[in-house]
């Protein structure tokens, strides 16, 4: 069964950076799409950046565009969000989601969560 | 603008049906959209792909008492038989070239 498995949150200054991990299992990791959507405390889903299959096409948010990069590694299937200039407002649990399509679609299966805290 | 709007709460009684709707932006009625549940304190399930044609896809292991339909720009999710495990969050999520939009999401109470 698809599993996804994030990694690498905590607690950071303002400013500082962060990478985030997601190890993916159950699927054919090179085939698809992968998401990182994130959740501020009590608010709802926000949508982060998307990578397709083989990793040319990129998409963030306007929110993170230029801090955050997304990236792949398909021979250790895992999914990574490297954060740079963090920002208290970027205080959220982070979700790794697989997409149903080869780009950006569905999103059909998520991790569970990891808690990221921008604070001094 | 792509935007998904839904109602902030709803509820409905143990064993009865509900209906939540999810609004798709003026010139985009012609947009999939896919349901997914947020159970209290977990992460995010995938529910449904719902078609603007009425025709869904659901996830695996979504029960038989998840449907979907469409009308217009409105996209529906209908629970019948409601159980205590269906209060939740609900939220509708499309994309368009690469962006992802979700919306606001429906707070669902089952009395």
């Amino acid at each position: 069964q698809v599993q996804l498995v994030e990694s690498g949150g905590g607690v950071v200054q303002p400013g500082r950076s962060l990478r985030l991990s997601c190890a993916a299992s159950g699927f054919t990791f090179s085939s698809y799409g992968m998401h990182w959507v994130r959740q501020a405390p009590g608010k709802g889903l926000e949508w982060v950046a998307v990578i397709s299959y083989d990793g040319s096409n990129k998409y963030y948010a306007d929110s993170v565009k230029g801090r955050f990069t997304i990236s792949r590694d398909t021979s250790k299937n895992t999914l990574y969000l490297q954060m740079n200039g963090l920002r208290p407002e970027d205080t959220a649990v982070y979700y790794c989601a697989k997409d149903g399509s080869y780009d950006s679609g569905v999103i059909d299966y998520w991790g569970q969560g990891t808690l990221v805290t921008v604070s001094s | 603008q792509l935007v998904l709007t839904q109602s902030p709460s709803a509820s409905a009684s143990l064993g009865a049906s509900v209906k939540l709707t999810c609004t798709l932006s003026s010139g985009h009625s012609s947009y999939a959209i896919a349901w997914h549940q947020q159970q209290p304190e977990k992460g995010p399930r995938y529910l449904m792909k719902l078609n603007s044609d009425g025709s869904h896809r659901k996830g695996d292991g979504t029960p038989d008492r998840f449907s979907g339909s469409s009308s217009g720009a409105e996209r529906y999710l209908t629970i019948s038989s409601l159980q205590s495990e269906d209060e939740a969050d609900y939220y509708c999520q499309t994309w368009h070239t690469g962006i992802q939009v979700f919306g606001g999401g429906t707070k669902l109470t089952v009395l």
